[in-house]
């Protein structure tokens, strides 16, 4: 248990569906963070947050939204998404920008 | 940008102790180095991170040269459970998002 917690573990959607995954932690930290890992690829950092700010957005699609309500919740909204986009979906905190982050297990997400 | 280059895959086998080296000769003066661990459909686990010379924990030891152009993960007697993709990064805890580059990782494989 590393303090970071996803929901749901495994998803599957349609192209034209609208969905959310869910992280929260529990460990106090200001930063959060979300990442796409495809199979067989490095991870790709998608967005980070700190203090509820976004401070970076990699020129993620759209289709891609995320929000951070508060320090302890991030969430990804997905719609209208792509057969490429299935992928592991990663959410991660840290006490600040580019400390040690500490991983959620992950959101499988499979589209059709 | 510091980059990172490790060994794509290692074998070993249980009971021998793993060297895997991460180069980045590019490192800056405030850049630290912290190695992940991640298994399969999981979220990576911090292991250690060290600035210079050597750290040790309970899981394993960080070996960092003066010149700090390349480090070592040592993974003292290795059993199955080590089997897992192992990750260098390079950059500063207190900033620098831009930093958070996950390379290919390197492969461990352990067998009996």
């Amino acid at each position: 248990e590393t303090g970071v917690t996803q929901t749901p573990r495994h998803l599957v959607m349609g192209m034209t569906n609208k969905k959310s995954l869910k992280c929260e932690q529990h460990l106090g930290h200001n930063a959060m963070y979300w990442y796409k890992q495809s199979a067989k690829k490095p991870l790709e950092l998608m967005f980070v947050y700190s203090l509820e700010e976004r401070v970076e957005n990699n020129s993620v699609p759209s289709r891609f939204s995320p929000e951070c309500p508060n320090s302890s919740h991030l969430f990804l909204h997905l719609h209208t998404l792509q057969p490429e986009d299935s992928a592991l979906y990663l959410c991660a905190s840290s006490p600040r920008v580019a400390n040690i982050q500490y991983f959620g297990a992950g959101t499988r997400l499979s589209v059709l | 940008l510091a980059k990172t280059t490790q060994p794509i895959s290692m074998d070993s086998y249980e009971g021998q102790e793993v060297n895997i080296t991460c180069s980045h000769n590019n490192i800056a003066t405030n850049d630290y180095i912290t190695w992940y661990q991640q298994f399969p459909s999981q979220g990576p686990r911090f292991i250690i991170q060290g600035y210079k010379t050597k750290v040790t924990n309970e899981v394993a030891s960080l070996f960092i040269p003066a010149d700090r152009k390349s480090s070592t993960l040592s993974l003292p007697r290795v059993s199955l459970s080590d089997t897992a993709v192992y990750y260098c990064l390079v950059g500063a805890p207190w900033g620098g998002y831009n930093k958070l580059i996950f390379g290919a990782g390197t492969r461990l494989a352990v067998h009996p």
